[in-house]
């Protein structure tokens, strides 16, 4: 298993466009996170599926952030409109069960202009 | 609510001296506690819980409830231990995770 893919590796974009990320989760992982790292504030969990629903988006920081996992081997994280605030790298990770071990991407590093 | 608290942003020591990574955490229930690692040009990955009771590539880190505590030691470090370190929590039997802010460790020759 190639682990978790996330596209693009690095995104580079104007403030006001639309940002999509994207991740494909471990082949039978039935979790899935969604986490920001910045260096004031480390790595902050936005959202966490399982079995594809969202179970806690309480840490989403705005409207403009959505996410979805139409499936279980697919989520986006979209963010409209960008704003440089918004500029991090963007962890996909995923699991199975609770045991307290995720499975991270390579992140996705967002620079918006 | 939930929080990891990990105060240094940077740990600087020699090969060979002991090292010590502080994490203190806020949770009202039973947490279970977890040190993650991520080496340059590495993804994020876990190193070692508090529940297997293991050393990890040397380290060792042990859960104090009274203090509310569960730093990341090594007796002598080493070079290759150059890494970000982040300490996090889970409430029992979910499987959210809670980071904290994460500690730079780097290990002078």
């Amino acid at each position: 298993d190639a682990g978790v893919i996330q596209s693009p590796r690095h995104e580079v974009t104007e403030m006001g466009q639309e940002v999509t990320l994207r991740c494909k989760p471990i082949s039978g992982h039935n979790s899935l996170f969604w986490y920001r790292q910045t260096m004031m504030r480390g790595l902050e969990l936005l959202i966490y599926f399982n079995n594809n629903v969202p179970i806690d988006d309480s840490g989403m920081p705005e409207d403009r952030f959505s996410a979805k996992m139409p499936n279980a081997s697919f989520s986006t994280l979209k963010i409209q409109p960008s704003e440089p605030r918004d500029s991090a790298v963007y962890f996909c990770a995923s699991t199975f069960g609770a045991s307290g071990e995720l499975f991270f991407g390579e992140g996705s590093r967002l620079t918006v202009l | 609510a939930q929080r990891v608290t990990q105060p240094e942003k940077l740990l600087s020591v020699f090969k060979g001296a002991p090292v010590e990574l502080k994490c203190n955490y806020s949770y009202s229930g039973s947490p279970e506690l977890f040190w993650y690692v991520q080496y340059s040009r590495q993804r994020l990955q876990l190193l070692l819980r508090h529940i297997s009771r293991e050393s990890i590539k040397g380290f060792t880190a042990d859960l104090n409830k009274g203090e509310t505590s569960f730093h990341l030691k090594k007796p002598f470090a080493q070079e290759e231990d150059s890494a970000m370190y982040y300490c996090a929590l889970s409430s029992y039997n979910t499987d959210k995770l809670i980071f904290g802010t994460g500690t730079r460790l780097q290990v002078f020759p």
